[in-house]
C-alpha cells in the first residue's frame, strides 16, 4: 500500500544549525511529493513540491528538498535554522495508482532552541 | 489576494447540537476538500468535491455531511457532534489534480464540543 513515512515525530535543533527532516515514500507509481508547514492554529502552507524534472527543489523560507528515487526519499533541509521555523512539517504524496489522493506523513514537529 | 477562507475560526457547540462550518475560495479551483485534524496528527480526509461530484471517504462517519452550492463555497455539516468530533477542521482546494496535486489550505476552524 502507498505510504509516506516521516522519521522522527520531534526534531530539535539550535538556532543557526542545519535542519534535516526525513521523509520516505512507498509507491508503485512515480510520486508527486510535497512538504507543507503548519504553524499553531493555522492551516497547512506549501513549502515546496516535486513532480517531475530537477530533483533538487527549492522552496520558501530557505528550505529545499532532494528527490532520490533510489532511496525513495524526499528529505527537507535548511542550512541555518531560525526561531520562526518552529512548526509542524508534513511530507505528502499526491499521486496514487489509478488517480490522485494525497497521503500525508504523520508529521514532524521542529523545535528551535535559542 | 486569492485565498481560502474559513468561518468561524473557533466554534463551540453542545453535544448533539448540529453545527455547520463554512469555507469559501477565490482561487476558482475545481476541487474542494474537508479534512479533520486532531492534536499532533496528520490531516484526515473526510470527503472532497470535484466540481459538483461528491467523493466520500469510506471511513467518514455518516454524521458528517457536505454541500457545495457553487464553485466558491463548501460547507461541512456535523449532524450530531460527539465529544470525539472536537478537532481542527481544514478546508483545502486544488486545481484539477492532474495538474500536480498541490493543495491550498484555509486557516481552519477549531471545533469544541461541550
Amino acid at each position: 500500500a502507498q505510504s509516506v513515512t516521516q522519521l522522527g515525530s520531534h526534531v530539535s535543533v539550535s538556532e543557526g544549525a542545519l535542519v534535516l527532516l526525513r521523509c520516505n515514500y512507498s509507491s508503485s507509481v512515480p510520486p508527486y511529493l510535497f512538504w507543507y508547514v503548519q504553524y499553531p492554529n493555522q492551516g497547512l502552507q506549501l513549502l515546496l513540491k516535486y513532480t517531475t524534472g530537477a530533483t533538487l527543489v527549492k522552496g520558501i523560507n530557505g528550505f529545499e528538498a532532494e528527490f532520490k528515487k533510489s532511496e525513495t526519499s524526499f528529505h527537507l533541509t535548511k542550512p541555518s535554522a531560525h526561531m520562526s521555523d518552529a512548526a509542524e512539517y508534513f511530507c505528502a504524496d499526491s499521486k496514487v495508482a489509478g488517480g490522485f489522493k494525497t497521503i500525508f506523513g504523520a508529521g514532524t514537529r521542529l523545535f528551535v532552541k535559542a | 489576494d486569492a485565498m481560502v477562507i474559513q468561518n468561524p475560526r473557533y466554534q463551540v457547540t453542545q453535544f448533539g447540537k448540529p453545527v455547520t462550518l463554512s469555507c469559501s475560495q477565490t482561487l476558482n479551483h475545481n476541487v474542494m476538500y474537508w479534512y479533520q485534524q486532531k492534536s499532533s496528527q496528520a490531516p484526515k480526509l473526510l470527503f472532497h468535491y470535484y466540481d459538483k461530484d461528491f467523493n466520500n471517504e469510506a471511513d467518514t462517519p455518516d454524521n458528517f455531511q457536505s454541500r457545495r452550492p457553487n464553485t466558491s463555497f463548501c460547507f461541512l455539516d456535523i449532524r450530531s457532534p460527539g465529544l470525539g468530533d472536537a478537532a481542527m477542521y481544514l478546508c483545502a482546494t486544488s486545481r484539477d489534480p492532474l495538474a500536480g496535486g498541490e493543495q491550498y489550505f484555509g486557516p481552519g476552524t477549531r471545533l469544541t464540543v461541550t
